[in-house]
């Protein structure tokens, strides 16, 4: 059983550059979310989506772009990366929409030059 | 000011210490409260669950609210190395479709367990 799935683990990028974090997951969630983690800020939701076709800005979401077509998969767009968005990326899934008992990806270490 | 205050530590302690996480929070509307454990370079683990206040009890772990002084804790009986991670608070305000609250999460305090 494979869980929530993230690629790429790690990546470097250059300010302006776009790129997009995948994730998937396998247990039929409908609810998905995507938070940051940095230093003294904790863990911040970006955005998040209750079910296919529907998604919705969390705390920190200028920046970043995401899509529901299916239940398995919510990828993270970033439209031009700035250095600010340096963080490590976590991708998140839930039974339980409604008191959001998460299962957690491994992460992804990005790093804008 | 930060709607949850958590010590990032970092804490450690020696093997079999009973070890206590805190965090404070400022939003009285908080009705569930969760913890989970992380691993260095891994994604959080949710560790413990509870709704409202009154103590919440699994295996070396137990899980306390106290909303009258908007205070939650963690206790660690036995403290194991295999404990040592980052261990996170968090809270909402109850179901989103009612109170359009989302997670809260603490900053993460740093626990280490030595042999």
């Amino acid at each position: 059983n494979a869980g929530v799935t993230q690629t790429p683990k790690f990546q470097v990028l250059k300010t302006g550059q776009s790129m997009t974090l995948q994730c998937a997951q396998d247990m039929n969630h409908e609810y998905m979310s995507w938070y940051r983690q940095d230093p003294g800020m904790g863990l911040r939701l970006i955005h998040y989506s209750v079910g296919a076709g529907i998604t919705d800005q969390g705390e920190v979401p200028n920046g970043y772009n995401v899509s529901r077509s299916t239940t398995e998969d919510f990828p993270l767009r970033l439209l031009s990366a700035a250095p600010s968005q340096t963080s490590v990326y976590f991708c998140a899934s839930s039974f339980d929409r409604e008191t959001e008992k998460l299962f957690f990806g491994s992460g992804t270490q990005l790093s804008v030059l | 000011q930060k709607e949850v205050e958590q010590d990032p530590g970092p804490l450690s302690v020696p093997e079999g210490a009973i070890v206590s996480l805190n965090c404070t929070y400022s939003n009285s509307a908080f009705q569930y409260f969760m913890w989970y454990r992380q691993y260095s370079r891994k994604g959080p683990e949710l560790l413990m669950y509870t709704y409202s206040s009154g103590n919440k009890e699994d295996g070396r772990f137990t899980a306390q609210v106290d909303k009258s002084s908007k205070y939650i804790s963690l206790f660690i009986r036995d403290s194991q190395p295999s404990d040592s991670a980052t261990y996170l608070c968090a809270m909402s305000g109850g179901p989103y479709e009612t109170s359009g609250s989302r997670l809260t999460f603490g900053e993460g305090t740093q626990l280490t367990v030595n042999p």
